[in-house]
């Protein structure tokens, strides 16, 4: 069975520009989650899809959005990039909104705003 | 105070040492708990949950104490390829978010 999927696995954008990072969840899983991972900081939550619908998101600015599609795989959307966004973006899945159920996570897309 | 806080480390200790890590958090609503591993440049991957029981997996232990807010993880005979960076992980209930310590880093030596 495939795990999460990442793409693309490197990025290297400009200040300005916006990025796009893919992420299909486990088959089944219908809970998608974004983190971002910035050197020697922790994982920090960034966004929530359940069901096609944002059900929460941390405290990162709106020019962070993404969306879940119907096959429910997703994407996040990084506008204006500023160099301090810079970092590694993972995804994790899970099965449902069930608060006891594990998060399995992609790889990560590294992206680097120079 | 950080949501979940753990020692960064790092812990050099050699092969077949034992070590632990100590993890607080400070929502006591928190519902679920686990230890994760990252190696270095890599995803994050569950190492196990963590119960109020303790719950043991090989030669990895973990203890929760819910009184104290306290998440433990012990090593035993510590392998070189245990080399890594251990998260504490802490899930809200009513937001079904993670929340993750900064991790603490573990170096084996030979």
């Amino acid at each position: 069975e495939a795990g999460v999927t990442q793409s693309p696995t490197h990025l290297i954008k400009t200040r300005g520009q916006q990025a796009t990072l893919r992420c299909s969840p486990i088959s089944g899983h219908t809970s998608v989650y974004w983190y971002q991972q910035a050197l020697g900081l922790g994982l920090q939550f960034l966004l929530w899809y359940d069901e096609g619908e944002e059900r929460n998101r941390g405290n990162f600015p709106p020019r962070f959005s993404g969306r879940q599609f119907p096959n429910y795989s997703s994407e996040l959307n990084v506008n204006a990039l500023e160099l301090e966004d810079s970092a590694l973006y993972l995804c994790a899945s899970s099965l449902g909104r069930v608060s006891l159920i594990n998060k399995y996570f992609g790889a990560g897309t590294r992206l680097s705003v120079l | 105070r950080k949501e979940v806080e753990q020692d960064p480390g790092p812990f050099n200790v050699p092969e077949g040492a034992t070590v632990a890590f100590n993890c607080t958090y400070s929502n006591s609503a928190s519902q679920s708990f686990f230890w994760y591993r990252q190696d270095c440049r890599k995803e994050p991957k569950l190492l196990m949950s963590v119960y109020s029981s303790g719950n043991e997996d090989g030669r990895f232990t973990a203890q929760l104490n819910r009184a104290s807010q306290y998440i433990s993880l012990l090593i035993r005979d510590s392998k070189l390829s245990d080399s890594a960076t251990y998260l504490c992980v802490v899930m809200e209930g009513a937001t079904n978010k993670l929340i993750f310590g900064t991790g603490t880093l573990l170096a084996v030596q030979p």
